[in-house]
């Protein structure tokens, strides 16, 4: 079973306009960890955000923000006032408690910014 | 610091041959995992190194391996190359507790003819 959707596979804003990028994650574990990180064509998987199981403390830094709710098993991701720079491709992933080192990739949603 | 690097970048092969990545963690950084992309089956975990000691494995045949030295510096082989691995292959270092952050380096593009 895909341990993580992201069942948008593309949007597409006019630069300012805010982004909101949805992650659903399925885990038995109470213990776990889920990450963002953002694809630009150059190939490299850059980090943006991670949290743990315990803390559904929803935070702003910059222009990202999150929202982790348990309830639902949702980690969404948004970015306000979207810029070119911003296009790429976004992933959602998590890492179960005993599952060392292995992130767990959902498909993806490409972001397509336009001047 | 610097961040992860992963020689070479780019690779051109042909069925039938073997290949060898290497991958140099952030410093200080003990955890190495590979992850093989592609266009198809996504992002796919290979497995993931800690002092030297493989801790994880991903659903791969054996022809792929890798090992890790003292230094923490990592390399994956594939044996017997077939034109499904062709794919950008990404590793990662983090601490290596639970949970912690990996940090990717920029691939290494392996196209196999």
């Amino acid at each position: 079973a895909q341990k993580v959707t992201q069942a948008q596979t593309e949007i597409s804003v006019v630069e300012k306009e805010d982004v909101t990028l949805d992650c659903v994650y399925e885990t038995r574990d109470t213990t776990y960890y889920l990450f963002w990180y953002k694809q630009p064509p150059s190939g490299e998987l850059v980090f943006l955000i991670r949290r743990n199981s315990f803390d559904e403390q929803n935070e702003i830094s910059g222009r990202y923000s999150w929202n982790f709710q348990k309830s639902t098993s949702s980690f969404n991701f948004t970015i306000t006032a979207s810029q070119v720079v911003d296009s790429a491709v976004y992933f959602c992933a998590i890492e179960e408690a005993d599952s060392w080192g292995k992130l767990q990739f959902g498909a993806g949603t490409q972001v397509v910014v336009t001047p | 610091k610097a961040g992860v690097t992963q020689t070479p970048r780019y690779l051109i092969k042909t069925r039938g041959q073997q290949v060898t990545l290497s991958c140099s963690p952030i410093s200080g950084h003990r955890s190495v995992s590979w992850y093989q992309q592609t266009p198809g089956q996504g992002l796919q975990f290979l497995f993931e190194y800690f002092s030297e000691t493989q801790r994880n494995k991903g659903n791969f045949p054996g022809r792929f391996s890798g090992r890790q030295f003292s230094n923490s510096r990592s390399e994956m082989n594939v044996s017997t190359l077939e034109l499904g691995d062709s794919a950008l292959y990404l590793c990662a270092s983090s601490l290596g507790t639970r949970g912690e952050t990996q940090y990717f380096g920029p691939g290494t593009r392996l196209l196999v003819l």
